[in-house]
């Protein structure tokens, strides 16, 4: 079945520092792709989503390429803050009707000032 | 125009008790999918729930079932609840099965 596999966290950066949290993805069609955060104590908030290959989604700084050759859909930013400091969760989105949201485990990110 | 919410926010039981969850979706979003996540887990599908229907289902037990009113609002069910039910249960509204799914802020249940 479709799955998704992230990078273990913690991830622990400074300040100002660029982010990558990995994402690769395994599915038998083309998907949609997310990426949603969860502030601690919170639910989850869409953060951008690409819905084909080759598109590039973005936020708040925040940006994604859906890349089908290498099944991956990293996260980037260049210059994370403190409120930044949250849980990331990549996602497949139902290309079909019949399917349903699969998320990754999660990759916990603290910025340190 | 309020979010999807979720009640209650948090919820004691105790093993074999019953428990119902309660969902209102985002205003214009007819359709409602519920997720559980464990602790340190991703959100795991459970159903969802479209024309007061379950549409599709995750690998849950019979244990849980759900239902839809006609206002698109839904409710969770877990009978005979065991410790490894403990968990955030989320609800997510979107408009249609394949729209944009909205979290709510969840409901952390905790069973003893």
């Amino acid at each position: 079945g479709d799955s998704v596999t992230q990078m273990e966290g913690p991830v622990t950066l400074s300040e100002e520092a660029f982010l990558t949290i990995n994402c690769t993805y395994t599915a038998t069609g083309y998907p949609s792709l997310f990426w949603y955060v969860q502030y601690p104590g919170e639910g989850l908030q869409l953060l951008l989503k690409a819905t084909k290959a080759d598109d590039k989604g973005s936020n708040k700084g925040f940006e994604a390429t859906y890349r089908k050759e290498t099944t991956s859909f990293h996260l980037e930013k260049g210059s994370v803050q403190v409120s930044d400091s949250a849980v990331y969760f990549c996602a497949l989105g139902p290309e079909n009707y019949g399917q349903n949201f699969v998320f990754g485990p999660g990759t916990r990110l603290s910025v340190l000032p | 125009d309020a979010g999807v919410t979720q009640s209650p926010t948090h919820l004691i039981k105790t093993r074999g008790q019953q428990v119902t969850l309660r969902c209102s979706p985002k205003s214009g979003h007819d359709t409602v999918s519920w997720y559980q996540q464990a602790l340190g887990q991703g959100p795991q599908f459970i159903f969802q729930y479209y024309e007061e229907e379950e549409r599709q289902r995750g690998n849950f037990p019979d244990r849980f079932s759900g239902h839809q009113f006609p206002n698109y609002s839904s409710e969770l069910n877990v009978n005979a609840l065991l410790l490894g039910d403990s968990a955030l249960y989320l609800c997510a509204s979107s408009p249609g099965q394949r729209g944009n799914q909205y979290f709510g802020p969840g409901t952390r249940l905790l069973v003893l």
